[in-house]
């Protein structure tokens, strides 16, 4: 069993539409749940990290939390084309080592 | 602040030779993470560089290595380079102790 499953999509939604992005983990041990978001031919950019179980909101987008079912998702409101990229979660554990989900490509339609 | 800066950008390399990639840290970051994103994949950890020694380890055989310097920049190393390591390979940089880790854009490296 991997340590992280994400769904790869590929996803595609219209314009404002709600976006929900999920991953789950096997390892009871990871601290930080991270979120990241990937253009192509580029590397990660950061968006959010929560360490904790609930809810943690920038701007349009949510990060969720739900360590009992070691379940995590990504929410983005009114998405925009320029959110159109691949969407990585990434669970750390107590030594700072990240464990990556294969990514879930987005394209926003306008 | 010019964030973590990785060389070469692109890279084609003969299957058995040897290559080393660059990273420059984001400024007042201490750590060094190498990551190895196979097309469609997401990055697999390599390897952790704190305080000039190698501090966790993935997965990897031996034929990768790194080092890092006193200005904490970074040089990965690949021996005897195998067709399947042909990647885009992540360098990021974090200060200890932290887990906010930024990624440079990666060395696209090309096995032949």
């Amino acid at each position: 069993q991997k340590e992280v499953e994400q769904d790869p999509g590929p996803l595609s939604v219209p314009e404002g539409a709600i976006v929900s992005l999920n991953c789950t983990y096997s390892n009871s041990a990871f601290q930080y749940f991270m979120w990241y978001r990937q253009y192509s031919r580029k590397g990660p950019e950061l968006l959010m990290y929560t360490y904790s179980s609930g809810n943690k909101e920038d701007g349009r987008f949510t990060a969720q939390v739900d360590k009992s079912s070691k379940y995590i998702s990504l929410f983005i409101r009114d998405s925009q084309p320029s959110d159109s990229a691949t969407y990585l979660c990434a669970m750390v554990n107590t030594g700072n080592q990240f464990y990556f989900g294969t990514g879930t490509s987005l394209t926003v339609i306008p | 602040d010019a964030g973590v800066t990785q060389s070469p950008t692109h890279l084609i390399k003969t299957r058995g030779q040897q290559v080393t990639l660059r990273c420059s840290p984001k400024s007042g970051h201490d750590t060094v993470s190498w990551y190895q994103q196979a097309l469609g994949q997401g990055p697999q950890f390599i390897f952790q560089y704190y305080e000039e020694e190698e501090r966790q380890r993935g997965n990897f055989p031996d034929r990768f290595s790194g080092h890092q310097f006193p200005n904490y920049s970074s040089e990965l190393n690949v021996n005897a380079l195998l067709l399947g390591d042909s990647a885009l390979y992540l360098c990021a940089s974090s200060l200890q102790g932290r887990p906010e880790a930024f990624f440079g854009q990666g060395t696209r490296l090309t096995v032949v």
